[in-house]
């Protein structure tokens, strides 16, 4: 079990400039969420994937903001003439869920990726 | 939108104390969970408590649930400085499956 791993680790990128992050989720994972957090607050849902559909997105997902997961394996977050109000640690984390409907399973977290804007 | 509160925001102890850390909710739950956060890194899940149950323990760790009072605790017992972490309770609640975080707790615990 290796873990969900998150690429990069940080991220220090100028105002406006497009970002992309990157997620792998453990492998038999079918489930895989996006989290934004800020300091000293807890994460807040941005979006989640059943296998390769994506399923609900928050309002906190600006059009600026896409994310895909286009085999059911990977994700890619990529945020779009970055602001700095985006500036935070964006966590990914994975389940499996046996059906379609949720039961009642752990999320397994990645370590994040911080981004700073300047 | 954050779902509710946790209380204390920070807590600091010696080692071998106990520590008791508790959230609050607003809507209705399928699950509630407990993660811990150490600087910099991910979250890591230790212990889910289902709606229909009262008590959970795994290890060190004891979590209560009050469905009617939208609460839970998390009781760390004989506490050690590598439980310094910061401490979130989350729900979930219909099918996404996907979780609600408090504010958490800041754990300080001195050697």
């Amino acid at each position: 079990d290796t873990g969900v791993s998150q690429d990069p680790r940080h991220k220090i990128t100028k105002r406006g400039q497009n970002v992309t992050f990157r997620c792998d989720p453990i492998s038999e994972h079918n489930r895989l969420y996006w989290y934004r957090q800020t300091l000293g607050q807890g994460p807040e849902f941005l979006t989640y994937f059943q296998n390769e559909a994506q399923l609900e997105k928050s309002r906190l997902l600006s059009d600026r903001f896409s994310a895909e997961r286009p085999k059911g394996s990977f994700s890619t977050l990529e945020i779009q003439r970055t602001e700095q109000g985006d500036s935070a640690m964006y966590l990914c984390a994975s389940s499996l869920v046996a059906g379609p409907r949720y039961s009642n399973q752990p999320q397994h977290f990645g370590d994040g990726t911080r981004l700073s804007i300047l | 939108s954050q779902q509710g509160e946790e209380d204390p925001q920070a807590l600091s102890i010696q080692e071998g104390e106990n520590a008791t850390m508790n959230c609050s909710y607003k809507t209705s739950i399928n699950n509630l969970q407990w993660y811990r956060q150490n600087s910099g890194r991910g979250l890591v899940h230790l212990i889910l408590i289902r709606s229909n149950e009262r008590e959970k323990h795994s290890g060190r760790l004891r979590v209560t649930l009050d469905t009617s009072k939208k609460s839970s605790s998390l009781l760390i017992t004989a506490s050690r400085a590598a439980d310094t972490a910061s401490y979130f309770c989350a729900t979930a609640s219909g099918n996404t499956g996907k979780l609600i975080f408090g504010q958490g707790t800041t754990l300080q615990v001195k050697p």
